[in-house]
């Protein structure tokens, strides 16, 4: 079993359509990233958290420690949103090692 | 400079020649990470370096990997004798020290092992 999963590994949905990405991690950390990876295979940085809710935008990402999950949201969805987010986690006491999902491939349509 | 800066952004080489894929990361990030993606898979890490030194290198796949870093700043990936399997492309990232930075990541080397 990976340590990190993401789900759903693809999602089609319409414009304007809220969109959640969920993932699951089985190994204590310290930080949670998502990041989004466009087809060229250039990677953002969406957020970073070890606690809560972080908003930027039309993105909304939230973190529950004790149940080891991870939600990305996106409201009012644009087909320009089209693109692979990925969950990574840092484990406990790490500084360097980055564990990754397989990510999410997201598909929005006009 | 204002990102992260890989060169060359793609390499075509033959199987078993060596190559080096150098990365200028964002200046005053003391921590640099290399990553692997090959076609279709997810993202592997390679190695992680604070300053220049590498506390991390456990995900080389095998000693024809290598990697230095100088002066706190540019870093290189070797990849010597190559083989079509190292055919993906290599990231590489930056960030200041301390796990809850945010991690900023470069365009990508994208090597052909023809």
């Amino acid at each position: 079993k990976n340590e990190v999963e993401q789900s759903p590994q693809n999602l089609t949905a319409q414009e304007g359509e809220f969109i959640t990405i969920n993932c699951s991690y089985s190994v204590g950390i310290s930080a949670l990233h998502w990041l989004q990876q466009h087809p060229g295979g250039g990677i953002v940085s969406l957020f970073m958290l070890s606690s809560g809710k972080k908003k930027h935008g039309r993105l909304i990402a939230t973190i529950n420690i004790q149940e080891k999950h991870s939600s990305l949201h996106i409201t009012a969805s644009h087909p320009r949103d089209s693109a692979v987010y990925i969950c990574a986690v840092r484990r406990g006491g790490s500084q360097g090692n980055l564990i990754f999902g397989k990510g999410t491939k997201l598909s929005v349509k006009p | 400079g204002a990102g992260v800066s890989q060169s060359p952004s793609n390499k075509v080489t033959e199987k078993g020649k060596d190559v080096e894929l150098r990365c200028d990361p964002i200046s005053g990030h003391t921590a640099l990470y290399w990553y692997r993606q090959r076609l279709g898979q997810g993202l592997e890490f390679l190695i992680y370096f604070q300053g220049n030194s590498a506390p991390d290198k456990s995900g080389l796949p095998s000693d024809r990997f290598s990697a230095e870093r100088t002066g706190e700043s540019v870093s290189t990936l070797t990849i010597q004798r190559t083989q079509q399997e190292d055919s993906a492309v290599y990231l590489c990232a930056s960030s200041l020290q301390g796990a809850g930075n945010t991690i900023y990541f470069g365009e990508g080397s994208w090597l052909t092992v023809v």
